[in-house]
């Protein structure tokens, strides 16, 4: 059974503080990893993709990708109330139509 | 920005009745996937749709359900009989065919309510 497994929350943090989001997975052939962030009662929002071990950055964000381990995180920097919301792993596994296993996300909540 | 549509945003529907839930993916992508999140759960994958057939498919995504793409904008997802557990939330995404092929983008989606 392939899982994504992250922690549920809630994460708390002060504002301009770096929030560290973890998560997961248990499928060595996963191979596009994906953050996504929900907004209570709005759809999943695409904010970060990584394919390759490594750190990427875009902007507040980096995302960190180490495949032996099975581990993948978002850090975000700066942290703005703005960003209080629930952030979802997703991973894509090679051959199975682009199909997305999502973890359950963690609550992250910026206190001003 | 280009980006993913889905009517209706709220379909409430007595059990047993069929509803057909339609989305428009952006209009560059070729790739079109349904998801669904019950309240307080995980998005579960329902089924992927490329080239006029489905390439995957979850447990879920029973005789019950059926996807289709009409025309060149529409991509429908019907469901036959409906049940009480399928209330949910129903995402459509898309995505390209380029190396981002799996970077998905979803639409509002859409809230079905069986009574």
């Amino acid at each position: 059974q392939k899982e994504v497994e992250q922690n549920s929350g809630p994460l708390s943090v002060p504002e301009g503080a770096i929030a560290s989001l973890n998560c997961t997975y248990s499928d060595r052939v996963s191979q596009s990893f994906f953050w996504y962030r929900q907004y209570s009662g709005k759809s999943p929002e695409l904010i970060m993709s990584i394919y390759s071990n490594g750190d990427k950055e875009d902007g507040r964000f980096t995302a960190q990708l180490n495949k032996a381990s099975q581990y993948v995180s978002l850090l975000i920097r700066d942290s703005q109330p703005s960003d209080s919301a629930t952030y979802l792993c997703a991973v894509n596994v090679h051959n199975q139509g682009g199909k997305l296993i999502f973890g359950q996300g963690t609550e992250l909540s910026v206190k001003p | 920005e280009p980006e993913v549509t889905q009517t209706p945003s709220h379909q409430v529907t007595q059990m047993g009745q069929e509803v057909i839930l339609r989305c428009v993916p952006i209009s560059n992508h070729l790739y079109f996937y349904w998801y669904r999140q019950i309240l307080g759960q995980k998005v579960e994958f329902l089924v992927s749709f490329y080239n006029n057939e489905i390439s995957e498919k979850s447990e879920i995504f029973d005789d019950q359900f059926s996807v289709e793409r009409p025309d060149g904008s529409n991509f429908t997802l019907k469901i036959r009989s409906t049940k009480l557990e399928d209330s949910a939330m129903y995402f459509c995404a898309s995505s390209t065919d380029a190396e981002k092929a799996y970077e998905q983008y979803f639409g509002p989606g859409t809230r079905l309510t069986v009574t």
